[in-house]
C-alpha cells in the first residue's frame, strides 16, 4: 500500500520569502505523485505531477517539485512566496493500476505581508 | 464549460433522511471517483468505477451507494444520514490510458447532517 507524510501542518512565510513544503512518501512500486492546491471552499486544483519522465517537475503559479527515489521525497518549492499563494496543500500518490489518490494530509500555507 | 461539476453545492440535512449528490464530468475520461474530506481537511477515496463498472469500493458504510449511468455521470446516494456523514464530498474523474493519471476535481458538496 501507498502513503504520503507531509511534514508540517502548518507553514507561515513573508511575501517574497522561500516556500517549501515537505512530502515523504511510501510505495512497494514506482509511484506517480502530485501535489494539489486547495483554495478556501473550492475543489482541489492541480499544481504539477511526477510520472517518471523528468526528476524536476514544473507546474503552475510558479511551484516546482523535484523527485528523489533516494530519499522518498517530493518537496514542492516556490522561489518567492506571494499573497495569493496561501491555501492548503495536498501530497499524493498513485500507482499503476490503482489509479485513486492516497492523500497527504496538507499543509496551510500562510504568507505574511 | 465547467469540467468536473457537482449539485449541490451545499446540502443540510436531517438525521435519518436519505440524499444524493450528483456528478458530471465533459472531459471524455473514463474513470470517475468520490472522496470524503472531513473537518480536519483529511482527503480520502470512497469509490471508483470505470466505465460504469465499481473498481474500488473503500470500507464504506453500505448506506452509502455510488451508481454510474454512464461513463460521464457518478452519483451518490446516502441512506439514513448520520452526523458523522457531514463531510464535504468531492468528485474526481480521470483516463485510464495515456501517462497522465492526473485527476480532475469538482467543486465538492459540503454534506452538513443536523
Amino acid at each position: 500500500a501507498q502513503s504520503v507524510t507531509q511534514l508540517g501542518s502548518h507553514v507561515s512565510v513573508s511575501e517574497g520569502a522561500l516556500v517549501l513544503l515537505r512530502c515523504n512518501y511510501s510505495s512497494s512500486v514506482p509511484p506517480y505523485l502530485f501535489w494539489y492546491v486547495q483554495y478556501p471552499n473550492q475543489g482541489l486544483q492541480l499544481l504539477l505531477k511526477y510520472t517518471s519522465a523528468a526528476t524536476l517537475v514544473k507546474g503552475i503559479n510558479g511551484f516546482e517539485a523535484e523527485f528523489k527515489k533516494s530519499e522518498t521525497s517530493f518537496h514542492l518549492t516556490k522561489p518567492s512566496a506571494h499573497m495569493s499563494d496561501a491555501a492548503e496543500y495536498f501530497c499524493a500518490v498513485s500507482v499503476s493500476g490503482r489509479r485513486a489518490l492516497t492523500f497527504g494530509s496538507g499543509t496551510r500555507l500562510q504568507v505574511q505581508p | 464549460d465547467t469540467a468536473v461539476s457537482q449539485t449541490p453545492k451545499y446540502l443540510v440535512t436531517q438525521m435519518g433522511n436519505d440524499k444524493s449528490i450528483k456528478c458530471e464530468q465533459n472531459l471524455g475520461h473514463d474513470t470517475m471517483y468520490w472522496y470524503k474530506q472531513d473537518s480536519k481537511k483529511f482527503l480520502k477515496i470512497m469509490f471508483s468505477y470505470n466505465n460504469k463498472e465499481l473498481i474500488i469500493n473503500e470500507t464504506v458504510p453500505n448506506r452509502f451507494s455510488p451508481k454510474s449511468p454512464d461513463k460521464a455521470h457518478l452519483n451518490l446516494h446516502i441512506n439514513s444520514l448520520e452526523l458523522g456523514d457531514s463531510a464535504v464530498y468531492f468528485c474526481a474523474s480521470s483516463l485510464t490510458k495515456g501517462a497522465s493519471y492526473e485527476q480532475y476535481f469538482g467543486p465538492g458538496t459540503r454534506l452538513t447532517v443536523t
